[in-house]
């Protein structure tokens, strides 16, 4: 069974640290990642896609993806109180693919 | 733009009775699909449609339940008759094009239901 892992959490740091999130999936076909960020009592929302190994920078956010090591990782730079969520890891499984298998999600907890 | 709009966002209802959600996709977006949340599962897909024909249904957990796209920017999800293990939040989201593992999907605010 495809499966995409993350560890549930909580993950505290203090505010204007480094948050690092982390994801491991098991379907070597996979070659789509997205981290999504989901507020309590909210929907998820699509904060980073990345399709290639390396990294991939938006602002404050990086999402790095080692396809060898099959793992995908989210940065938060100068993390803030606002970044306080739950962060959901998905990807599709192989060419073709139009499921997208999700995470239980990492919770987040930013400390001012 | 508006985003993927769901209503109602919260139903309570008792045990036998019947709900139907509804989802308005993204304009121009042609594929959507029905997630359900718990905590227990987190999120699983339940259905999803391609340019309005259901595509993979198996992840409807009982006959109970039954979605339709009438249209392109309007789907309905129905359980009927409802139980109280069907309690969660049930998201739509949608995308343009599916099936090439690109595609980015965007979720709707969700409908938080309640079976008593």
């Amino acid at each position: 069974q495809k499966e995409v892992e993350q560890n549930s959490g909580p993950l505290s740091v203090p505010e204007g640290a480094i948050a690092s999130l982390n994801c491991t999936y098991s379907d070597r076909g996979s070659q789509s990642f997205f981290w999504y960020r989901q507020y309590s009592g909210k929907s998820p929302e699509l904060i980073m896609s990345i399709y290639s190994n390396g990294d991939k920078e938006d602002g404050r956010f990086t999402a790095q993806l080692n396809k060898a090591s099959q793992y995908v990782s989210l940065l938060i730079r100068d993390s803030q109180p606002s970044d306080s969520a739950t962060y959901l890891c998905a990807s599709y499984s192989g060419a073709g693919s139009y499921q997208l298998t999700f995470g239980k999600g990492t919770k987040l907890s930013v400390i001012p | 733009d508006a985003g993927v709009i769901q209503s109602p966002r919260h139903e309570v209802t008792e045990m036998g009775q019947e709900v139907t959600l509804r989802c308005k996709p993204i304009s121009g977006h042609n594929s959507l699909f029905w997630y359900r949340q718990t905590m227990m599962r987190g999120l699983e897909l339940l259905i999803y449609f391609n340019n309005n024909v259901p595509i993979d249904d198996s992840g409807m957990p009982e006959d109970r339940f039954s979605a339709k796209m009438p249209n392109a920017s309007f789907s309905t999800l129905k359980i009927q008759p409802s139980e109280p293990r069907d309690s969660a939040v049930y998201f739509c989201a949608s995308s343009f094009g599916a099936g090439n593992s690109y595609n980015e999907q965007f979720f709707g605010p969700g409908t938080r239901l309640t079976v008593l």
